[in-house]
């Protein structure tokens, strides 16, 4: 099992650009979820979805889009980057009825 | 909503020797999860440990235990013979139990641990 994979690695946009992470996970989990972290902070919920179709906000969902037509992709949409949307992206991902959620290895993102 | 507070911004600890790094968290909520994450260099996340609020054993998984006082609304970290490979972040997280929630998990702001050779 690749575990849960996050594509780029790091990225560099301009303000009002677009781009989409992409997150994958190959162990057939429901629970996928985004978050943020930025220096001094620990990780902060932007969406999540409990299964294929659906998806819900977390804490700082704004400038944000999700959708989850698959259980195994879970990609996080920025339609007009920020540069306060520069920061480090986590994908995270856990099956029903267990507790542990498992993290993709994240994404860097700088908004110039 | 659910808060997580770590309240030591950086702690240093000989080799070899215990650290003890604290987390104190708020809820109204008497089912839900408490987990410590470890953060290396690498920027990967790591669980450490993880404690289920309804047992009211303390978990334990090799060098790392907790302390998980309920009532206090505490649950602290004490690592054992501390070795230079456990230099790193270490955030503390929250998840409710119940399943109308949202899923995710509350961190706190992280506490970064230096082991001195």
């Amino acid at each position: 099992n690749a575990g849960v994979t996050q594509t780029p690695k790091f990225q560099v946009l301009k303000t009002g650009q677009s781009m989409t992470l992409q997150c994958a996970q190959d162990m057939n989990h429901e629970y996928m979820s985004w978050y943020r972290q930025d220096p001094g902070m620990g990780l902060r919920l932007i969406h999540y979805s409990v299964g294929a179709g659906i998806t819900d906000q977390g804490e700082v969902p704004n400038g944000y889009n999700v959708s989850r037509s698959t259980t195994e992709d879970f990609p996080l949409r920025l339609l007009s980057a920020a540069p306060s949307q520069t920061s480090v992206y986590f994908c995270a991902s856990r099956a029903t009825g267990r507790i542990e959620q498992f993290f993709g290895p994240g994404t860097r993102l700088t908004v110039l | 909503a659910q808060t997580v507070t770590q309240s030591q911004p950086e702690m240093s600890v000989q080799e070899a020797e215990t650290v003890t790094l604290s987390c104190t968290y708020d809820t109204s909520e008497s089912d839900y999860y408490l987990f410590w994450y470890k953060q290396p260099p690498s920027r990967q996340m790591i669980l450490v440990i993880r404690q289920e609020a309804y047992k009211q054993q303390n978990a334990t998984e090799n060098r790392f235990s907790v302390n998980f006082q309920k009532a206090a609304k505490s649950f602290s970290l004490k690592i054992s013979d501390s070795q230079l490979g456990d230099a790193a972040m270490y955030f503390c997280a929250y998840r409710s139990a119940w399943s109308g929630g949202a899923d995710g998990l509350t961190f706190g702001k992280g506490t970064h641990l230096i082991i001195q050779p």
